[in-house]
Formats: structure tokens, C-alpha cells, sequence
């Protein structure tokens, strides 16, 4: 079964930019895996963000934006604010079956 | 736009059968998309249970297939999920969305006896 990789926590600064990273356990990911990126805030329920490697939702924020870099889904987050800080999913399509990685905890600090 | 409720027991024994309902609003369950169970343990990350196309094909996590079963009911506008011989290790936030775009407020399940 395939295993999804993401960083486990982030900092960033207010005004910042971080990339967040998502390996697949069986090779390079690819727009055939379908990344998607999902936000999650304390005791709030889930909100996708990126579809398809680099689609916006239409709530989505331009400072979000995805990608694919050295092999990997990547999430970037530009001017970072201080309502940004949460946990942040990607999200492959493998052989069929949908895999979460296991969460990137962002602070802004 | 398309709003999901999750419906279902909040307890359930161990080694039953846990049952949850997704009711869908303001769009019909027939449309081009793919609907799905998420769940997510106390303190924990997100696990993809399966989904179910308005076909009727289904697909689930290969860890969860032995036990899973996604039906839909185009007349109730609805899909269900049934997860068999439970133990602790299910309870959980259960979630319904649709295509990762919307979601139900989700429903605490929690297996104990």
C-alpha cells in the first residue's frame, strides 16, 4: 500500500513563504496522482485547497498555491498570515484508492 | 450549492457493525461525481475509507476492504457506510464529502462496550 510523505511541522514568519512537500512511497509524483491539498484548523472540518496539482478552489486564496517540485506535490504558501496556521493534507490517487499523508502541522511565529 | 449530513449511531459495541448515512442537499446524488468516507481517530490524521461513483462502483482502502461496504440510494439522495467487526481502534471522526470540495460537519463514533 502506498505510504504519502509530508513534513510533520513547519514555522514560518507573518509575510513569509514555506513550501510544504508531499513524496509518494512508490516513485515520483506525477499530475496523474491527482494531488490535492487539504487545510484543517482546530476542531474544524477539512477544506480542500488545491485540486489537481495546482487548481484552486474557488475560496481558495492566491497566496496558495501548488505545484510539482524534484518529484513531489509541493503546497506554497505566500505572505504567510497568521490565520494560515493549521494542518495541512495532501492527498494522491494510487491504483484506485485515495491516500492521505500523514499531515504537515504549520505554525506561524 | 451541495451540503452533506452525516446521520448514524454515536456508540457502537465491539465486533458490530457501524453504520453512518450521508444525506446530500442541494444537488442530486446522480451528478458526475465521486462521494467519500474520511475518518479521522482523536488526535489523529485523516484516513481515506472508500468511495462510491453514482455508477454504484465502489473502491476502499485496502486495509479497510474486508470490512467496508459504500452503497448509494439515488431515490433518498443519500449514501451509506457500513463498517463490520469493530474495535476501539475505529472510533473516530467520521466524515461524508464529495470530490474533497464539500464536506459534512462529520460524527463522532466511538466503539466501546
Amino acid at each position: 500500500q502506498t505510504v504519502v510523505t509530508q513534513e510533520p511541522s513547519l514555522t514560518v514568519s507573518p509575510g513569509g513563504t514555506v513550501t510544504l512537500t508531499c513524496a509518494s512511497s512508490t516513485g515520483a509524483v506525477t499530475s496523474d496522482d491527482y494531488p490535492n491539498w487539504l487545510q484543517q484548523k482546530p476542531g474544524q472540518v477539512p477544506r480542500a485547497l488545491i485540486y489537481n496539482t495546482n487548481n484552486r478552489q474557488s475560496w481558495t486564496p492566491a497566496r496558495f498555491s501548488g505545484s510539482l517540485l524534484g518529484g513531489k506535490a509541493a503546497l506554497t504558501v505566500s505572505a504567510v498570515q497568521p490565520e494560515d496556521e493549521a494542518d495541512y493534507y495532501c492527498l494522491l490517487l494510487s491504483g484506485g484508492a485515495w491516500v492521505f499523508g500523514g499531515g504537515t502541522k504549520l505554525t506561524v511565529l | 450549492q451541495v451540503q452533506l449530513q452525516e446521520s448514524g449511531p454515536g456508540l457502537v459495541r465491539p465486533s458490530g457493525t457501524l453504520s453512518l448515512t450521508c444525506g446530500v442537499s442541494g444537488g442530486s446524488i446522480t451528478t458526475e461525481n465521486w462521494w467519500s468516507w474520511v475518518r479521522q481517530p482523536p488526535g489523529k490524521g485523516l484516513e481515506w475509507i472508500g468511495h462510491i461513483y453514482r455508477s454504484g462502483s465502489t473502491n476502499s482502502n485496502p486495509s479497510l476492504k474486508s470490512r467496508v461496504t459504500i452503497s448509494i440510494d439515488k431515490s433518498e439522495n443519500q449514501f451509506s457506510l457500513d463498517l463490520r467487526s469493530v474495535t476501539a481502534a475505529d472510533t473516530a471522526v467520521y466524515y461524508c464529502a464529495r470530490n474533497w470540495g464539500a464536506w459534512g460537519q462529520g460524527t463522532l463514533v466511538t466503539v466501546s462496550s
